[in-house]
């Protein structure tokens, strides 16, 4: 079964780069590993998706190493709204193709 | 024009009630999945269904029976509740693998 780790929480101030590591292992080889965001009283919401190396979109950069053992979900110069829960998502190794298990989520509180 | 809609938001009952939870799409998806978020916000997937086909079946209890009617609804039906199902349960759907839109929650709660 594929294992997720996510620091708990984390502090940031206004305007910093933030950066946030899942090590996932035995995750499916052929599944996109994903992020999503999780405000209080909401569903969460896709952030970013990526297989290897570095994908970038208008929000956040995501970069996975080779080996897919981990990935790191950056987010450039966060503000007071960027205080959330940020899981990360991937496949199972040993259902592939089926059984998605997300990570235990990081909460993420950015002061002024 | 909301995507993935669930209802009701909450739910409270008495241990031993049967309820239901309903769920609707309209982004045309093929796959939809419950999931269940429990007060560590631990967000754990229960079923997944594709084309009404039931696809993943965690170690849920038979308790809980999910029905998809059809590709656009997945309906999660919960028999004898107990204290241990309260939680927040969220609906979700997806075309593409991974990238799923999921519904504001259902909050219940369990007496």
């Amino acid at each position: 079964l594929a294992k997720t780790t996510q620091p708990i929480s984390m502090d940031s101030y206004e305007g910093q780069e933030v950066n946030i590591t899942c090590s996932h292992n035995n995750i499916a080889t052929n599944d996109y590993i994903t992020w999503y965001q999780q405000f209080p009283s909401q569903g969460p919401r896709f952030i970013i998706q990526g297989y290897k190396t570095k994908v970038t979109n208008e929000v956040a950069s995501l970069f996975i190493p080779a080996d897919r053992k981990s990935s790191t979900l950056s987010l450039p110069r966060v503000s007071l709204s960027d205080t959330a829960v940020y899981y990360c998502l991937v496949g199972d190794g040993d259902n592939q193709g089926g059984k998605l298990i997300f990570g235990q989520g990081t909460e993420l509180s950015v002061k002024p | 024009d909301t995507a993935v809609s669930q209802t009701p938001k909450y739910l409270v009952t008495q241990m031993g009630n049967d309820k239901s939870i309903k769920c609707e799409q309209n982004l045309g998806h093929d796959t939809m999945y419950w999931y269940k978020q429990d007060s560590k916000k631990f967000l754990k997937i229960m079923f997944s269904y594709n084309n009404k086909e039931l696809i993943i079946n965690e170690t849920v209890p038979n308790r809980f029976s999910p029905k998809s009617p059809d590709k656009a609804h997945l309906n999660l039906h919960i028999n004898s509740l107990e204290l241990g199902d309260s939680a927040v349960y969220f609906c979700a759907s997806s075309q593409v693998a991974d990238t799923q839109y999921f519904g504001p929650g259902t909050r219940l709660t369990v007496l």
